[in-house]
């Protein structure tokens, strides 16, 4: 049973396009939803996180929209370049010491 | 330089026969995790610990103990390894002190197992 609905599982994207990748969960009580990157041959590093106490979170090229509503968050990345070319992993908290994370997603960024 | 190392990187190793991965953190952290990654599936808890002497279970520790004697040392231990357990392994370590104020995990570069 997967608490994080991660899609797509992968993504195409060419250089100068915006990427988005969405994250849906069911359990109500989560409330901390941190953005992972992973390149190739290394460990997941946190790109960006967001708390349900706002709706959209920027930082520089990278944005988290968050609708609590529907029970949904998503990453988008504009300006994307190739160097953003790596796998990327949804998660989320419920004030437990878990963190569940989404399956993942490659982005391909074609120069 | 703050890191979580692991040791060793790449494994190959065959049913049955024990092993111990291990993990450091230099960054003080109380809270420590497990994960293995698998196609498809992500990155699944396998321990966690919130301190020295303080352990619990993730989503999938069958198949795997843990434990914490010093802060910052968690050795992920395969008593009886068996090819389900060839995966990919991530340590991480946090700040994180539980009660709903999750803080950034700092991951490990990984431990390739493959069991035969």
């Amino acid at each position: 049973q997967q608490q994080v609905k991660q899609s797509p599982q992968s993504l195409i994207v060419q250089k100068g396009g915006i990427s988005i990748i969405n994250c849906a969960y069911e359990n109500t009580a989560f409330d901390y939803f941190p953005w992972y990157q992973q390149f190739p041959g290394k460990g997941p590093a946190l790109l960006i996180a967001i708390r349900p106490d706002v709706s959209e979170k920027k930082e520089g090229r990278f944005t988290i929209s968050f609708n609590k509503s529907a029970k949904q968050f998503s990453l988008h990345i504009m300006d994307s370049q190739p160097g953003d070319s790596a796998t990327y992993f949804c998660a989320a908290n419920d004030s437990s010491y878990k963190l569940i994370f989404g399956s993942g997603t490659r982005l391909l960024v074609r120069p | 330089e703050a890191q979580v190392t692991q040791n060793p990187r790449y494994l190959i190793t065959v049913t049955g026969k024990k092993l111990t991965v291990t993990c450091s953190q230099n960054m003080n952290h109380e809270y420590m995790s497990w994960y293995r990654q698998d196609p498809g599936l992500g990155l699944r808890q396998i321990y966690y610990s919130m301190n020295v002497e303080v352990t619990d279970k993730g989503d999938v520790p069958e198949g795997y103990k843990v434990s914490r004697k010093e802060k910052r040392n968690f050795p992920l231990i395969l008593e009886s390894p068996s090819p389900n357990q060839t995966s990919l392994y991530f340590c991480a370590s946090s700040l994180w002190k539980g009660g709903g104020k999750a803080d950034t995990q700092y991951f490990g570069p990984g431990t390739r197992l493959t069991v035969l």
